[in-house]
């Protein structure tokens, strides 16, 4: 148990359907982060949150769309989605001390995944 | 641009074997180096690190050491199990835009050890 849920552990949607992924985390962290992990590729950081606030956008489609509540819960709202879009989606988070200027490595804890099947 | 490259899976060895997994890394500055593993249905979960030149990380038998000389962090094992078969990743950390520790990882190398 690593203090990082996601749900639903399992997802096939349609190109025309509108889909949330949930993550919380029970570690007490600032900072939450989307990622992509497609077969034989390296994992892609999607989005990162510190503090409640967007801080990383790596140039994602607008068919992913993230919301941070709150610094235990992350969310991503998917719509008309690609069959290329189909992977396993990860969420980590981590104590972010943005005024250190990442002197020090904080160490990501990730969540189970959803695998996500577009069809 | 930072980027990990690590050797191709899958790699499949007999228990009790010696594991060696390559991985170089290009950065600029002084990044920190670390080995994530991916068991099974499970998330990632750091497995060790170094955040300097010569520093040698380990935990659960594994080794890997920061050699900045040929930017490489490659991830040793004298003696695997069963139980080490898993997907093992190799990442760097370095700033991002707003001074956030931002972690760039390599392709993954996926194990399997057969008894």
């Amino acid at each position: 148990e690593t203090g990082v849920t996601q749900t639903p552990r399992h997802l096939v949607m349609g190109m025309t359907n509108k889909k949330s992924l949930k993550c919380e985390q029970h570690l007490g962290h600032n900072a939450m982060y989307w990622y992509k992990q497609s077969a034989k590729k390296p994992l892609e950081l999607m989005f990162v949150y510190s503090l409640e606030e967007r801080v990383e956008n790596n140039s994602v489609p607008s068919r992913f769309s993230p919301e941070c509540p709150n610094s235990s819960h992350l969310f991503l709202h998917l719509h008309t989605l690609q069959p290329e879009d189909s992977a396993l989606y990860l969420c980590a988070s981590s104590q972010d001390n943005p005024y250190t200027g990442g002197s020090s490595y904080n160490e990501q804890f990730f969540g189970p995944g959803t695998r996500l099947t577009v069809l | 641009g930072n980027s990990v490259t690590q050797m191709e899976g899958p790699v499949t060895l007999s228990e009790e074997a010696f594991l060696t997994i390559n991985c170089t890394y290009t950065a600029t500055g002084y990044p920190s180096l670390f080995w994530y593993v991916q068991y099974p249905g499970e998330g990632l979960q750091l497995l060790l690190k170094a955040t300097k030149a010569d520093d040698k990380g380990s935990n659960k038998g594994f080794e890997a050491t920061y050699r900045k000389e040929t930017t490489s962090f490659h991830l040793e094992k004298g003696s695997v199990q069963v139980s080490d078969s898993a997907v093992y990743f190799c990442a760097l950390s370095a700033l991002g835009a707003f001074g956030n520790e931002k972690l760039t990882f390599g392709t993954g190398t996926r194990l399997t050890i057969i008894p």
